[in-house]
């Protein structure tokens, strides 16, 4: 079956850090980049960036790149997202998604981070 | 970086067709795509390229395309529907773009 599973919901206090993995199957999993996006309660979707499986190269957004880091270990075919020095406005559900082309065909099931005191 | 304007919201009647634009750069809506998005779940590519279905998404979805807007038009509406609609866009060569959706009300 072809999917991404994602790691479970976390809850952070502020400045912590947190790490979301993202595991793929049934797909050969360096042939396809993976994205992250994020989504704040009640609010639309933000591209956070993406990284190359195969090479392991990453671009992010310029709003992220500060404290965002993509990673991946294709020997469990899993990428990482890790997100440092978080905030309350960090609140939010974190999808991960493989592009085929131009456009995210297989999306995880979500994975919700908590900033919380 | 550039946006994508849609909407905030539409709202159609069952059976009836509903148009949702997203206004961009003319080189934003060339690799526009289209993700559908209930609540509490991933979102759903529905359009890409511009006009393509994948397998198993109705052609009661379509997309327009003029000049710096795409247009996704659901005809026949149907309750199952209602849902937030983003529109998107990746040219491979700059960041991924993403409206700031549009809430589809059914009545």
């Amino acid at each position: 079956q072809v999917q991404l599973v994602q790691s479970g919901a976390e809850l952070k206090k502020p400045g912590a850090s947190v790490k979301v993995s993202c595991k793929g199957s049934g797909y050969s999993f360096s042939e396809y980049y993976i994205h992250w996006v994020r989504q704040a309660p009640g609010q639309g979707l933000e591209w956070v960036g993406w990284i190359n499986p195969r090479t392991g190269g990453a671009n992010y957004a310029r709003k992220f790149e500060a404290w965002v880091t993509l990673t991946r270990d294709t020997s469990i075919t899993t990428a990482f997202m890790e997100v440092s020095k978080l905030n309350s406005g960090d609140t939010a559900v974190y999808y991960c998604g493989r592009l085929a082309g131009s456009y995210i065909d297989l999306w995880g099931q979500g994975t919700l981070v908590t900033v919380s005191s | 970086q550039s946006a994508l304007t849609q909407p905030r919201s539409v709202s159609g009647s069952p059976g009836q067709s509903v148009t949702i634009s997203c206004t961009g750069t003319s080189s934003d809506v060339d690799a526009v795509s289209w993700y559908q998005q209930h609540p509490g779940k991933a979102p759903k590519v529905i359009i890409y390229d511009v006009t393509k279905r994948p397998s198993g998404v109705p052609d009661r979805f379509s997309v327009f395309k003029s000049g710096y807007t795409a247009s996704l038009t659901i005809s026949g509406l149907q309750a199952d529907d209602e849902a937030e609609y983003y529109c998107s866009s990746y040219a491979g060569t700059y960041p991924v773009i993403f409206g700031g959706g549009t809430q589809l009300t059914v009545l």
